[in-house]
């Protein structure tokens, strides 16, 4: 069984500055990571994935992950935030051999101008 | 392409009562997983049809059930309502490999009285 923990709930930022979202798991076999990104009242969007080769993987809207396998992390950063990246993020990991995700509990991301 | 679709997008049932929620998955996709996701927290895995067979279950109860159709589209169906089911419910459709991206609906949101 996989979990994962997203150390912080909130993250209050202003316009344009970099900012970290923090993810650490635990899991007894190899896994994949992902992080999903939640707009208010839609489903979930696909952020970036890590699956093998380069721990450093760069998604979609500008975000970037590394992926620390002796630190079980996946840190999600993007150097200059913008009012419209405020959603809930969700980092999310699943085994090589099943499909099913396991989520943390999120963390709300508030950019303010 | 017709992204991930769910219905009803709003429910508001009774407890005891049941209810049956509906998906149609992106073309191409043999796969979707159903997630609830109680205010506040991340999606939990309820379970995942692979080729209209399950393929893998999270910590739900017997009174939470599923089919999938020949064509992918796929129902959730929940018995003896609880008040703890009042949750957003979010399909999600893959083409089947693991590590393959999961496409998600907007989701039901389901309110138990």
């Amino acid at each position: 069984a996989q979990s994962v923990t997203q150390l912080d709930s909130q993250v209050p930022v202003f316009e344009e500055a970099p900012v970290e979202l923090r993810c650490n798991y635990s899991s007894s076999v190899s896994v994949y990571l992902f992080w999903y990104v939640q707009y208010p009242n839609q489903g979930l969007q696909l952020l970036l994935k890590y699956l093998s080769g380069s721990t450093l993987v760069k998604g979609i809207n500008g975000f970037e992950a590394e992926f620390n396998k002796s630190q079980t992390s996946f840190h999600l950063r993007k150097p200059s935030v913008h009012i419209s990246d405020t959603a809930e993020y969700f980092c999310a990991v699943s085994d090589t051999g099943r499909r099913a995700l396991t989520f943390g509990s999120g963390t709300r991301l508030q950019v303010q101008p | 392409e017709t992204g991930v679709t769910q219905s009803p997008t709003h429910l508001i049932k009774t407890r005891g009562q049941q209810v049956t929620l509906r998906c149609s998955s992106q073309s191409g996709h043999n796969t979707v997983s159903w997630y609830q996701q109680a205010l506040g927290q991340g999606p939990q895995f309820i379970f995942q049809y692979y080729r209209e067979e399950e393929n893998g279950r999270g910590n739900f109860p017997p009174r939470f059930s599923g089919l999938q159709f020949p064509n992918y589209s796929s129902e959730l169906n929940v018995n003896a309502l609880e008040l703890d089911d009042s949750a957003l419910y979010l399909c999600a459709s893959s083409p089947g490999q693991p590590g393959d991206e999961q496409y998600f609906g907007p989701g039901t949101r389901l309110t138990v009285t």
